[in-house]
């Protein structure tokens, strides 16, 4: 089993719908999580960074966390087309220090 | 203010040869990191160097290594290409150890071919 899991899509949505992704993980000193975009053929963008359990907004992006339940989400409001990307999860704690661990990344087109 | 930037983009070696990829972090970041990411399998973690010292190892064979200099610009060797080891190659800078709350800028990255 992984240590992150994120369902890899596609996920297709049409203009202007809500995004929602997640990812479970299984490692319980995980303590600060993030999700990453990256476009075909480009590194990953951040987007998101948060830490420990709790919401955090910035404009059209909503990220949550669960710790109870080792889940995580980001959800896009009013999707437009420059959305269309890979969404990567990522997160960090522990004896991993700032090693990074990653999900699978979820593949998601906006249809206009 | 210049991200991460790495070079080349692009690399075509072949079996058994050996690949030279560098990166220079954002300015005034100290820590470097280097990912892999082949077709399906993700993101999986290399190397990570602070301050000139590798801190951090992935679970990688040894003929995967590198270097920070001075300057905290880095270079990862892979040595006895395989052709498994096609892939985008990924070099990331934070801040640095120090700090506690560490994000990680990704450069574009070095696409590796082993033909």
């Amino acid at each position: 089993q992984k240590e992150v899991e994120q369902d890899p899509g596609p996920l297709s949505v049409p203009e202007g719908a809500i995004v929602s992704l997640n990812c479970t993980y299984s490692n319980s000193a995980f303590q600060y999580f993030m999700w990453y975009r990256q476009y075909s053929r480009k590194g990953p963008e951040l987007l998101m960074y948060t830490y420990s359990s709790g919401n955090k907004e910035d404009g059209r992006f909503t990220a949550q966390v669960d710790k109870s339940s080792k889940y995580i989400s980001l959800f896009i409001r009013d999707s437009q087309p420059s959305d269309s990307a890979t969404y990567l999860c990522a997160m960090r704690g522990g004896a991993a220090g700032n090693k990074l661990t990653f999900g699978g990344g979820t593949r998601v087109l906006v249809k206009p | 203010e210049a991200g991460v930037t790495q070079s080349p983009t692009h690399l075509i070696k072949t079996r058994g040869q050996q690949a030279t990829l560098r990166c220079s972090p954002i300015s005034g970041h100290t820590s470097v990191y280097w990912y892999q990411q082949a077709l399906g399998l993700g993101l999986q973690f290399l190397l990570w160097y602070d301050e000139g010292e590798e801190r951090n190892r992935g679970n990688f064979p040894p003929r995967f290594s590198g270097r920070q200099f001075p300057n905290y610009s880095s270079e990862l060797n892979v040595n006895a290409l395989e052709l498994e080891d096609s892939a985008l190659y990924l070099c990331a800078s934070s801040p640095g150890t120090s700090t506690t709350n560490e994000k990680l800028f990704f450069g574009s990255g070095t696409q590796l071919s082993v033909l």
